[in-house]
C-alpha cells in the first residue's frame, strides 16, 4: 500500500529555532510537496520538488527552504522559526504526469512556535 | 481571489440522510479531484474524475465542465463520514478549496 510518512505528528519549538521536517515515501514518486493548512485558507503550496535535487517555489516560500538528495526523501526546513509558522504541515507525493495523477499525502505534522 | 470555492463550509446532519457538497472553480483543468480529511490531519484521496460520473460505495462525484462545477453526494449518510471533504482542481498546478467541515450525528 501507499504510504507518506512525516517524521512527527506533533512539534514544538521556539522562536528562532531551525526546524527539519522530514517525508518519506515508499512510492518511487518522482514529485514531492509540501503545504501548510490554515483554518480558512485550505492548503497552501510551499515547496515542491519533481526530481532529486530540483525545486522549485510555490505560492508562500519565504521562510522556508526545502532539500531532496534522495528520490524518496523530502525535507522542509524552518531557517528560523516564527510564531506565524505555527500551523499544520501536509507532505504529498505523486508520479510524474502532473494533475491526471493523484496525490498521495501523510498524517501532517502540528507545529507550534512559541 | 479564490480559484476553488466550496459550499457550504460547515454541514451537520442526521445519521441517514443525502449529502451534497459543491465545488466551483475559475481556471481551466485538467482533473478535480475530491479529498477527505478526518480529524488527526491524514488526507486521503476519494476522487479524481475529468468528464461525468463516478461513484465508490455511497459516494458519488459528478462534474460539469461547461458549468466549472462539481459536487460530492453522500448517501445513507454514517457518523464515520464526518471529516473535511476539499475539492481540489490541477491545470497547471493544484488548486485546493478551504474544505466542508461535515459532522453527521447518530
Amino acid at each position: 500500500d501507499v504510504k507518506v510518512t512525516q517524521s512527527s505528528r506533533y512539534l514544538v519549538k521556539r522562536t528562532g529555532e531551525k526546524v527539519f521536517l522530514e517525508c518519506v515515501q515508499d512510492m518511487d514518486h518522482e514529485n514531492m510537496f509540501w503545504y501548510r493548512q490554515d483554518p480558512g485558507l485550505g492548503l497552501r503550496l510551499i515547496y515542491f520538488s519533481y526530481d532529486v535535487k530540483m525545486k522549485e517555489k510555490g505560492d508562500i516560500p519565504e521562510g522556508y527552504s526545502v532539500s531532496r538528495e534522495k528520490k524518496e526523501r523530502f525535507s522542509l526546513i524552518l531557517e528560523s522559526a516564527s510564531t506565524n509558522q505555527t500551523s499544520m504541515y501536509l507532505c504529498a507525493s505523486g508520479p510524474s504526469g502532473g494533475g491526471n495523477q493523484p496525490q498521495h499525502f501523510g498524517d501532517g505534522t502540528r507545529l507550534s512556535i512559541l | 481571489k479564490n480559484e476553488v470555492e466550496q459550499s457550504p463550509q460547515n454541514l451537520t446532519a442526521q445519521e441517514g440522510e443525502f449529502i451534497t457538497i459543491n465545488c466551483s472553480y475559475s481556471v481551466g483543468i485538467s482533473a478535480l479531484h475530491w479529498l477527505q480529511q478526518h480529524p488527526g490531519g491524514g488526507i486521503v484521496s476519494l476522487f479524481m474524475l475529468s468528464s461525468g460520473k463516478k461513484k465508490h460505495g455511497r459516494l458519488i462525484a459528478t462534474i460539469n465542465i461547461q458549468e466549472k462545477h462539481s459536487s460530492l453526494h453522500i448517501t445513507a449518510s454514517h457518523p464515520r463520514d464526518s471529516a473535511v471533504y476539499i475539492c481540489a482542481v490541477t491545470g497547471n498546478q493544484f488548486y485546493f478549496g478551504t474544505g466542508t467541515s461535515l459532522t453527521v450525528i447518530p
